[in-house]
C-alpha cells in the first residue's frame, strides 16, 4: 500500500543552522513526490517536488530536496535556516495517473533565534 | 496566491446542522481534491473529482458528500454534523495526470 513516513514529528534548530527533514514512502510504481509547507492558518504551499530525471531538485526558500531510490527517501534540507522557515512541513507522494496524493503526517519545525 | 478559492473561510454551527463548503479550482484545472485537517487525524484525503465524475474516494464519512458541476467548481457537504467533524478542510486542484496539486487556504469549521 501507499504510504508515507515522516518520522519526525516535531524538530527544533537554531537559526543560520543546517535543516534535514526526513521523509520515507512507499509506493509500488515510480513515485511523483512533493514537499508542502504549511504556515500557521495557511494552507499548503509547494516548496519542490521530484517526477524524473536529477535526484537532486531545488525548490523555492532555498530548499532542496534529494530522491534516494534506494532507501526509498526524499529528504528535504536546507543549508542555513532563517525564523521564517518556521512553519509544518508535509511530504507527498502522488501517481502518474493524479488520482490521490499520500501525505505524510508532517514535521513541525522551530527555529530558535 | 494559489488560485484555488475556498468560501467561506469560517464557519461555526451546530451539532446535527448540514453545510456546505466551495471550491472554485485553478483555472484550466480540471481535478479537485478535498482534504480534511484535524489535530488528531493529520491531513486525511477525502475524494477527488476529475471533470465532473469521481476518479477517488478516501476516507470520507458516508454523512460527506461532494460534486464537482460542470463550470468545475466543487462543494462538499457535511451532514448530521459532530463535533468531531471540527476541522480545517481543504479544496486542492491539478490539471490531472500526476502533476502539482495546489491548495486553497482552506475552510475552517467549527462544530459547536
Amino acid at each position: 500500500a501507499q504510504s508515507v513516513t515522516q518520522p519526525d514529528i516535531h524538530i527544533t534548530v537554531s537559526e543560520g543552522a543546517s535543516l534535514e527533514l526526513r521523509c520515507n514512502y512507499s509506493y509500488g510504481a515510480t513515485p511523483y513526490l512533493f514537499w508542502y509547507v504549511q504556515s500557521p492558518g495557511q494552507g499548503l504551499q509547494l516548496l519542490l517536488k521530484y517526477f524524473s530525471g536529477d535526484t537532486l531538485v531545488q525548490g523555492i526558500k532555498g530548499f532542496e530536496a534529494e530522491f534516494k531510490r534506494s532507501q526509498s527517501s526524499f529528504n528535504l534540507r536546507k543549508p542555513s535556516v532563517h525564523w521564517s522557515d518556521a512553519a509544518e512541513y508535509f511530504c507527498a507522494v502522488g501517481s502518474n495517473t493524479g488520482n490521490q496524493f499520500y501525505f505524510g503526517t508532517g514535521t513541525s519545525l522551530t527555529v530558535i533565534p | 496566491d494559489s488560485g484555488v478559492t475556498q468560501t467561506p473561510k469560517h464557519l461555526i454551527t451546530a451539532t446535527g446542522q448540514r453545510v456546505t463548503l466551495r471550491c472554485s479550482p485553478r483555472s484550466g484545472d480540471l481535478s479537485v481534491y478535498w482534504y480534511q485537517q484535524s489535530l488528531d487525524q493529520g491531513l486525511q484525503f477525502l475524494i477527488q473529482y476529475y471533470n465532473g465524475e469521481e476518479r477517488a474516494k478516501g476516507n470520507i464519512l458516508e454523512r460527506f458528500s461532494a460534486q464537482q458541476f460542470p463550470d468545475l467548481h466543487s462543494e462538499l457537504n457535511l451532514s448530521s454534523l459532530e463535533l468531531g467533524d471540527s476541522a480545517l478542510y481543504f479544496c486542492a486542484s491539478s490539471n490531472g495526470g500526476g502533476n502539482t496539486i495546489y491548495f486553497g487556504e482552506g475552510s475552517w469549521l467549527t462544530v459547536v
